[in-house]
């Protein structure tokens, strides 16, 4: 069974710059992946940051980017704030119809 | 703006069954994929289902196959989720959420969840 591995917590500075990585248990994420990026806030429903690797979400500050990094997809906060502490998810599409969430990482701003 | 509202959780026994509806609006939500997604309490997201516009494509995760049955009705613009043979482990909020048009393989509105308590 695939895994898709977060890291479980990141602390960044207000105005620092955080990169997170979402990355398989076996084998590389590639744009053919299709990595997508979610934040989400405690009893809140999960806000589509980015998509196809590295398009924004109409309304998303350009603080947030996404790439590929070596073997992973990344999803990088440039210039964090206080309301950037959330949960982040990436999804990776396996084929087949066959969709898979990340783990998660805990991003604390202080 | 696209709004999706979710209805139909509550407490129900193992074994028992169970469905969810999505009510779509202000979108043309024929020409839409849409999607199930789940999380536990304390969890993760965990993506549950997916169907295409027109209802004859499904696809599953392994930990739901067999149990659930995702289904729409374009008339009604409404999602469903059937749930039978629940288990303690399906207990979470269900989320619908719909894809990105002309990039399906990401979810760009989400409804606001509906929670599924499996207990005895």
């Amino acid at each position: 069974q695939t895994v898709v591995t977060q890291e479980p917590s990141f602390s960044v500075s207000p105005g620092g710059t955080v990169t997170l990585t979402c990355g398989l248990s076996s084998g590389s994420v590639s744009t053919s992946d299709s990595p997508s990026w979610y934040q989400q806030t405690p009893g809140q429903a999960p806000r589509m940051l980015i998509y196809s690797t590295n398009t924004r979400s109409s309304g998303v500050p350009d603080r947030f980017s996404g790439s590929i990094l070596g073997n992973k997809a990344a999803l990088s906060i440039t210039g964090a704030q206080a309301d950037d502490e959330s949960d982040y998810y990436c999804m990776l599409y396996m084929g087949s119809g066959i969709y898979v969430f990340g783990t998660g990482t805990k991003v604390t701003v202080l | 703006e696209v709004q999706l509202v979710e209805s139909g959780g509550g407490l129900v026994q193992p074994g028992g069954s169970l469905r969810l509806s999505c009510a779509a609006s202000r979108f043309t939500f024929s020409e839409y994929w849409m999607h199930w997604v789940r999380q536990a309490p304390g969890e993760g997201l965990l993506w549950v289902s997916r169907i295409n516009p027109d209802g004859s494509d499904t696809t599953y995760a392994d930990s739901v196959k067999g149990r659930f049955t995702i289904s729409r009705d374009n008339a009604k613009n409404t999602l469903y989720l059937q749930m039978d043979s629940l288990r303690a482990e399906d207990t979470a909020v269900y989320y619908c959420a719909r894809v990105v048009q002309l990039e399906p393989w990401a979810l760009d509105s989400w409804g606001q969840g509906t929670l599924v308590t499996v207990s005895s």
